[in-house]
């Protein structure tokens, strides 16, 4: 399968606790990007890497929240001292990077976080 | 910020009938996507816009760039069952071709 993988698929933990998530991009697509969805909403724009480099972040990543793209390939997102509102499910997408705004993102199934 | 609004909000149509969706921008788009999204998985380009008035078809989908550039409509011509999910049209603001921001999303089921 070549398309983009996230693990775990589901993640249940309790409050205050720390998760990670993993991203494995399309092979060869140079941007990620990270996404937040809540039930009954679209996507929600988190962070994007070109490459290794972090460009962008939204106002919606709190401190708790970090992400990394060391290699340039897979990406994790973290969620330290995880609170009920962080609930949601968390996107992945990457992209070749085209420019000019006619690059296409495609999507991972996504993880389903729950916090208790 | 940049708001995509989308209606109606949510569909119940029998399976063979034709459905119309459409979304709308308080601001101009340079291109416009539509995803589909099934429960519990990401969501999956249907169709990409990037003229203003052009008209593209995917098999039983076609959509449609609004000439004021501050809209798009998606219209699935006899549905079937497969084609319940959620739509949601979605594109690069202009500010920043590098993230694409969603709408609410139109829910569709269709009874068999």
């Amino acid at each position: 399968d070549t398309g983009v993988s996230q693990n775990p698929r589901h993640k249940i933990t309790k409050r205050g606790q720390n998760v990670t998530f993993r991203c494995d991009p399309i092979s060869e697509h140079n941007r990620l990007y990270w996404y937040r969805q809540t039930l009954g909403q679209g996507p929600e724009f988190l962070t994007y890497f070109q490459n290794e480099a972090q460009l962008e972040k939204s106002r919606l990543l709190s401190d708790r929240f970090s992400a990394e793209r060391p290699k340039g390939s897979f990406s994790t997102l973290e969620i330290q001292r995880t609170e009920q509102g962080d609930s949601a499910m968390y996107l992945c997408a990457s992209s070749l990077g085209a420019s000019g705004g006619t690059d296409t993102q495609y999507f991972g199934p996504g993880t389903r976080l729950t916090v208790l | 910020g940049q708001q995509l609004n989308q209606s109606p909000q949510s569909m119940f149509i029998q399976e063979g009938e034709d459905v119309s969706m459409n979304c709308t921008s308080s601001s101009i788009f340079n291109t416009w996507l539509w995803y589909k999204q099934d429960p519990g998985e990401g969501p999956v380009l249907l169709i990409a816009l990037y003229k203003a008035g052009e008209l593209t078809s995917n098999g039983r989908l076609t959509a449609q760039f609004g000439i004021t550039r501050k809209d798009s409509f998606l219209n699935i011509s006899a549905s079937i069952p497969s084609d319940v999910g959620i739509y949601f049209c979605a594109g690069p603001p202009k500010t920043s071709y590098d993230k694409v921001i969603f709408g609410p999303g139109t829910s569709l089921s269709v009874i068999p």
